[in-house]
């Protein structure tokens, strides 16, 4: 089964600040994974995803993701938070990565908060 | 494209009523999903379609819920009766191509089941 950690329920940062939240997967075969953003009362979007091309995904709003099997990690990182960058983050893994069918499974979620 | 559309936005009911949540998926996506967002159980995958066929419920907490999607410009799911402990936010979801693609999300309809 497929299983998704991100550690830190909450993340705090300053604005300009480096953000970096983490997630950790568990998958028995190679993964799809994603990251989603929530902002106040909507729907997820999705940020970025990695689909077994390269290891290092750019997404948009200046993410970007590094797949590391070795370390089964998915971490996301913004070289420098904005305030408009305060919202839930999730993680999420395929449940098959070789085929249409499956499910997304999510993370707990992340909430990151932007200080002036 | 207006995306997926769910309605209401909003719902409060009583115990014991029936509750109607209906979704429009983005036109063209053969894949719908429905997600239940609470504070307890974070975001839980309920059931999805492929081509308006039910392909897996294993999420569906129990009998009072049930899914339909009688065509491919909508979906609904019902709760009968409804209880307290189902007061969440529950978003519809659609896809090209399955999980392994971008799926994108409605706005939610939270629900208050007093």
């Amino acid at each position: 089964a497929q299983s998704v950690t991100q550690l830190g329920s909450h993340v705090s940062v300053s604005e300009g600040a480096l953000v970096l939240l983490r997630c950790n997967y568990s998958s028995s075969v190679p993964p799809y994974l994603f990251w989603y953003v929530q902002y106040p009362n909507q729907g997820l979007q999705l940020l970025l995803k990695y689909t077994s091309a390269a290891t290092l995904v750019k997404g948009i709003n200046g993410f970007e993701a590094e797949f590391k099997k070795s370390e089964t990690s998915f971490h996301l990182t913004k070289p420098s938070a904005h305030m408009s960058d305060a919202a839930e983050y999730f993680c999420a893994v395929s449940d098959d990565g070789g085929t249409s069918y499956g499910k997304l499974t999510f993370g707990q979620g992340t909430i990151l908060t932007v200080h002036p | 494209d207006a995306g997926v559309i769910q309605s209401p936005r909003h719902e409060v009911t009583e115990m014991g009523q029936e509750v109607t949540l209906r979704c429009k998926p983005i036109s063209g996506h053969d894949y719908l999903f429905w997600y239940r967002q609470t504070m307890m159980r974070g975001l839980e995958l309920l059931i999805y379609f492929n081509n308006n066929v039910p392909i897996d419920d294993s999420g569906m907490p129990e009998d009072r819920f049930s899914a339909k999607m009688p065509n491919a410009s909508f979906s609904t799911l019902k709760i009968q009766p409804s209880e307290p402990r189902d007061s969440a936010v529950y978003f519809c979801a659609s896809s090209l191509r399955g999980s392994t693609d971008t799926q994108y999300f409605g706005p939610g309809t939270r629900l208050t089941v007093l």
